[in-house]
This record gives structure tokens, C-alpha cells and sequence, in this order.
């Protein structure tokens, strides 16, 4: 069976410090990756999407960026962090562009 | 993808069935009706989704209407683990272009 699991599950860090939350899927290969970001009492929106290993695709213009550099392996990064990124961080995969979304536990980041 | 409209809040009694409803009028022919929940700090979960016939699944059914103007989810006999916020989606074949409202915050009481 498929499994996603992300890390940190929870993580505290100062303005400007950077930032790695790490996503891996297994039981399945090549699969579409996303990234979303879910603010306090907003709904959920899409920060980055990836088909293949090497191609992002980034949905809005931020202060993150993502990387995949292994078929199952999707990162989500930042130089310098600010207020506004703090959030709740979800990985997800699927099939196709189609398919239902399968999500991670989430990632929550406060930026103090 | 469609615009979709459901009530942010709703009660249900432990037991009962739970029906959410979900409006979506300006949905186009070849778009689906997905249904996810997502429970208190973790990732949404699929539940189920249809075209334009009725859909039953080990979790949920899912009606939706001749017109498909609108569309209901039913827990048939909801537990208090059902307590979450549930998100109806058009979707036309790109999850990249997927709207995420605010969904429903079910509450199931004992």
C-alpha cells in the first residue's frame, strides 16, 4: 500500500532563519507531487506542483521554493523566513492529475 | 474548476445520520464532485467522489442531484471520530486548479 509521511511535524523558528520540511511517498512511482499551505481559518492553497523528478511548478509568488530530487522525494525550502510564512504545510500526492490527493500529517510552522 | 458553496457549521447527534449539503450551480458537464474531510491538525482525506450517479463507498454515500446543481454527503451512522471539517470540490481533471473553500465543521455529539 501507498504511504506520505512529512517532517517536522511542528517546528518553531525565528524571522530569517531558513527552512526544510522533507515529503516521501511509497508504494508508488512517479507520482504527481504537491505542496499546499493552509492558514489559520483560510482554505488550502497550492504553493508547488511536480510530475517529474528535477520539474516544479510554482502556483503563486512567495518566499519558498521546492525541490525533487528522487521520484518520491519532494522538499520544500526557504532562504529567509518571514511572519507571513508561518502555517500549516501539507504534502500530497496522486496518480494523475486526476486522481484523488493523498495527504501527509502536516507540517506546522510558527515564525516568531 | 466550480465554485462550490456549503453551511460552515453543522451538528449532528452521535448515531445519526449526517447529511452535508453542498451547492455547486455553475458546474460544467465533465466535472466531477469530490468530497474530503480533514480532522483537527491533520492532512485532508479522501472520501469519495461522483459525475452524476449516485456513489456509496465503506465510508460515506454521495447524492447528487438530476440537474447536479447540488449534491449531499451522508455518513450513515455518524461516530464522534467523524468530527472534522468536510470539503466539497468541483473538479474538471487538474488538481492543480482545485478551489479549496472553507468547508463544513461537522460536529458529531454524543
Amino acid at each position: 500500500s501507498q504511504t506520505i509521511h512529512q517532517w517536522p511535524a511542528t517546528l518553531v523558528q525565528p524571522v530569517g532563519s531558513p527552512l526544510s520540511l522533507e515529503c516521501t511517498v511509497e508504494g508508488t512511482s512517479n507520482p504527481n507531487l504537491y505542496w499546499y499551505r493552509q492558514a489559520a481559518g483560510r482554505g488550502l492553497q497550492l504553493l508547488f506542483y511536480s510530475v517529474g523528478i528535477g520539474q516544479i511548478s510554482s502556483e503563486v509568488p512567495q518566499n519558498l521554493s521546492a525541490s525533487r530530487p528522487q521520484d518520491r522525494q519532494f522538499i520544500l525550502s526557504s532562504k529567509k523566513l518571514l511572519l507571513s510564512d508561518s502555517g500549516f504545510y501539507l504534502c500530497a500526492w496522486s496518480r494523475r492529475d486526476s486522481g484523488e490527493l493523498f495527504f501527509g500529517e502536516g507540517s506546522r510552522l510558527t515564525v516568531l | 474548476d466550480a465554485k462550490t458553496t456549503q453551511p460552515p457549521s453543522m451538528d449532528c447527534a452521535e448515531g445519526r445520520a449526517a447529511n452535508l449539503p453542498c451547492n455547486h450551480s455553475t458546474i460544467s458537464g465533465n466535472e466531477y464532485v469530490y468530497w474530503y474531510r480533514q480532522i483537527h491538525s491533520q492532512g485532508p482525506q479522501y472520501i469519495i467522489h461522483g459525475l452524476k450517479n449516485n456513489e456509496t463507498n465503506e465510508m460515506a454515500s454521495l447524492i447528487i442531484t438530476e440537474d447536479r446543481k447540488s449534491s449531499t454527503l451522508i455518513l450513515p451512522h455518524a461516530t464522534l471520530r467523524d468530527t472534522a471539517v468536510y470539503y466539497c470540490i468541483g473538479h474538471a481533471g487538474n488538481n492543480r486548479k482545485l478551489i479549496w473553500g472553507l468547508g463544513t465543521s461537522l460536529a458529531v455529539n454524543p
